[in-house]
């Protein structure tokens, strides 16, 4: 079945420091992909989305591009701060399916420090 | 515009209790669903909904019930409270169940069964 798999955290960063957090997902036809963040105590909150190969997503500096010849949609930003410190969840849903359910990786918690 | 609430906040049940947790939208939205969150494993799909009176089985509905009377509400009920059943729950809405539409998440219920 469809699934995805993200990088273990936590992911422990310096203020401005470069941030990857990788994310590979296994689905048949053409799934639409998401990263989701959920800052604490919140619930979540779409941060970017791309619906077809090639597509770059991108939204407040983090990017994200979907790679089909490698299955997989890595969420990057250039200079992290303190206020990205959240759990970021990568998603899918297959494109043109009945139902709009979302599959969801096992999280990645980030946390910057000054 | 409230988006999507949720209620209680927190809870905490016996074995063998029963209890509704609440979600409204009012962004009448046709799609809702509700999910559970647990450490390590991200977010599951208990129940959906596509539309008032449609509803359907997600990846995780053992010991939930669901109903969709309205186009804003979307009750998950808990016949007989168990203690796998301890979780984080979160309801979400969007505009249709087909493509890759946004999904809104309320905020979240803590439940804790004793």
């Amino acid at each position: 079945g469809d699934s995805v798999t993200q990088m273990e955290g936590p992911v422990t960063l310096s203020e401005e420091a470069f941030l990857t957090i990788n994310c590979t997902y296994t689905a048949t036809g053409y799934p639409s992909l998401f990263w989701y963040v959920q800052y604490p105590g919140e619930g979540l909150q779409l941060l970017l989305k791309a619906t077809k190969a090639d597509d770059k997503g991108s939204n407040k500096g983090f990017e994200a591009t979907y790679r089909k010849e490698t299955t997989s949609f890595h969420l990057e930003k250039g200079s992290v701060q303190v206020s990205d410190s959240a759990v970021y969840f990568c998603a899918l849903t297959r494109y043109g399916g009945a139902t709009n359910k979302l599959i969801f990786g096992t999280g990645t918690l980030l946390a910057v420090q000054p | 515009n409230a988006g999507v609430t949720q209620t209680p906040k927190f809870q905490v049940l016996k074995t063998g209790q029963s209890m509704t947790l609440q979600c409204a939208q009012d962004m009448n939205h046709e799609y809702m669903s509700w999910y559970r969150q647990d450490p390590g494993m991200g977010l599951r799909l208990i129940h959906y909904s596509v539309g008032a009176g449609i509803t359907d089985q997600g990846e995780v509905p053992n010991g939930y019930n669901v109903s969709r009377s309205t186009t804003e509400d979307f009750p998950l009920r808990l016949l007989s409270a168990a203690p796998s059943q301890t979780s984080v729950y979160f309801c979400a809405s969007s505009y249709s169940g087909l493509g890759s539409n946004e999904q809104f998440f309320g905020p979240g219920t803590r439940l804790t069964v004793l």
